[in-house]
């Protein structure tokens, strides 16, 4: 099984609003990944968790704060954000310690919409 | 830095078609080379994969081969069906495997 899960599927919220994204998987992974992508764009790298512990942060806004509550989920809490955020969301995870052959599994994301 | 570069389309074809999306890439060291699939409002999922020169990557029809000798990776598929219309992004992982670098994806359209 290599099914990462992400919820809501769709979410709209405003720029004073206070929201969510969930991201589960359950293939022993211990590495996990959020992607913000743009229309017609590949995904761009935001943050990386690494046996719970964020290792890698791309200058992302602190609008954007991540969570890694245990190994099988993450969290992305979204505040104050801009329209310009509008964008899909996604999850990835992977086994670390492989090098260059890690594999990464994305969920199906998350579309989001900043009014 | 490495990088990937890939024909970026649209690329229009009839149903059974031939397809070739070509993909080079630049890298320092052994990367492992992926393709990945959007289909419309999906995520991506994983197609193929190769981890070494001269490993072929196959699935669903599609294949592809590392070429160290070219730095390539490009996509095939002898027929292509309406269902195969998405984006494709060819990748490669970085020497410490914490980093996948995408090509700029190349929209596929197939029609009947």
């Amino acid at each position: 099984d290599t099914e990462v899960t992400q919820t809501p599927k769709h979410l709209v919220m405003g720029m004073t609003n206070k929201k969510s994204l969930k991201c589960e998987q359950h293939m022993g992974h211990r590495a996990m990944y959020w992607y913000k992508q743009k229309a017609k764009k590949p995904p761009e790298l935001m943050f990386v968790y690494s046996y719970e512990k964020l290792s890698i942060n791309e200058s992302v806004p602190s609008r954007f704060s991540p969570e890694c509550p245990n190994s099988s989920l993450l969290n992305l809490h979204l505040h104050a954000l801009q329209p310009e955020d509008s964008a899909l969301y996604l999850c990835a995870s992977s086994q670390p310690g492989q090098g260059a052959q890690e594999t990464q599994y994305f969920g199906p994301g998350t579309r989001l919409l900043v009014l | 830095g490495d990088s990937v570069t890939q024909m970026e389309g649209p690329v229009t074809l009839s149903e059974e078609a031939f397809l070739t999306i070509n993909c080079t890439y630049t890298a320092t060291g052994y990367p492992s080379l992926f393709w990945y699939v959007q289909y419309p409002g999906e995520g991506l999922q994983l197609l193929l994969k190769a981890t070494k020169a001269d490993d072929k990557g196959s699935n669903k029809g599609f294949e592809a081969t590392y070429r160290k000798e070219t730095t390539s990776f490009h996509l095939e598929k002898g027929s292509v069906q309406v269902s195969d219309s998405a984006v494709y992004f060819c990748a490669l992982s970085d020497q410490a495997g914490t980093a996948l670098i995408f090509g700029k994806g190349t929209t596929l359209s197939v029609s009947s």
